[in-house]
């Protein structure tokens, strides 16, 4: 079976501009789950998608940050505009319906000059 | 607002010796605990986990302990290999399943030969 994929592995954007990761996760899990982990820190929730919808997106920092999940596949993270404070490490995770293990991605490494 | 604490960044154990991992919560409404392993430059990897209805929860090597009225649980290793040197990551999260998790800042384990 395979894993959760994430693309890019690295970004390296400049203040301002555009980014869109990309989040496949196992395939059969419903649960789609991101996450950043900044600088070092604790890994924080940012959203979580049962299917296509979105079940809690409590943890999106503004509205600078969009995410989709169409057809309840795979997922898509976009920055406009991105800022420096948004340099950190994406991870995605999946799981089964009503599952408490999720599986985690390679994470895509983000970095804002 | 920390919810989930790993007062050690980092911790030295010998090989074959025990190591020890310890976690705070301060919600008592966190119901499910988890342990995840994480090596550089890959995503976090489950590793054990234990409901609130139990005090102990033991898989090969690793054994989970939760104290709830203290509000803390431990991962102690025995015994450890080098192959065990990561960043370990206690998560909790709610009852109901397929919930976010909530992460503490990670302990940085070292397996010295």
């Amino acid at each position: 079976e395979a894993g959760v994929t994430q693309f890019p592995s690295h970004s390296v954007i400049e203040k301002g501009q555009t980014v869109t990761l990309r989040c496949d996760p196992i395939s059969g899990h419903d649960n789609l789950y991101w996450y950043r982990r900044v600088m070092g820190k604790e890994i924080k929730f940012l959203l979580h998608f049962v299917k296509e919808s979105k079940q809690d997106e409590s943890g999106m920092p503004n509205n600078r940050f969009l995410a989709e999940r169409t057809g309840g596949t795979y997922s898509t993270l976009k920055v406009q505009p991105a800022e420096l404070e948004d340099s950190g490490v994406y991870f995605c995770a999946s799981s089964r319906l009503s599952a408490y293990e999720q599986y985690f991605g390679p994470g895509t490494r983000l970095t804002v000059t | 607002d920390q919810q989930v604490k790993q007062n050690s960044p980092s911790l030295s154990v010998q090989e074959g010796r025990i190591s020890i991992l310890n976690c705070d919560y301060t919600n008592s409404m966190f119901d499910y605990f988890l342990w995840y392993k994480k090596y550089p430059a890959e995503g976090p990897t489950f590793l054990i986990s234990i409901s609130s209805i139990k005090d102990k929860n033991e898989d090969g090597r690793f054994t989970v302990f939760l104290n709830k009225s203290a509000k803390h649980l431990s991962l102690h290793i025995v015994p450890s290999q080098p192959g065990d040197s990561a960043v370990y990551f206690c998560a909790a999260t709610y009852i109901q399943g397929a919930q976010k998790l909530v992460f503490g800042q990670g302990t940085r384990l070292t397996i010295n030969p």
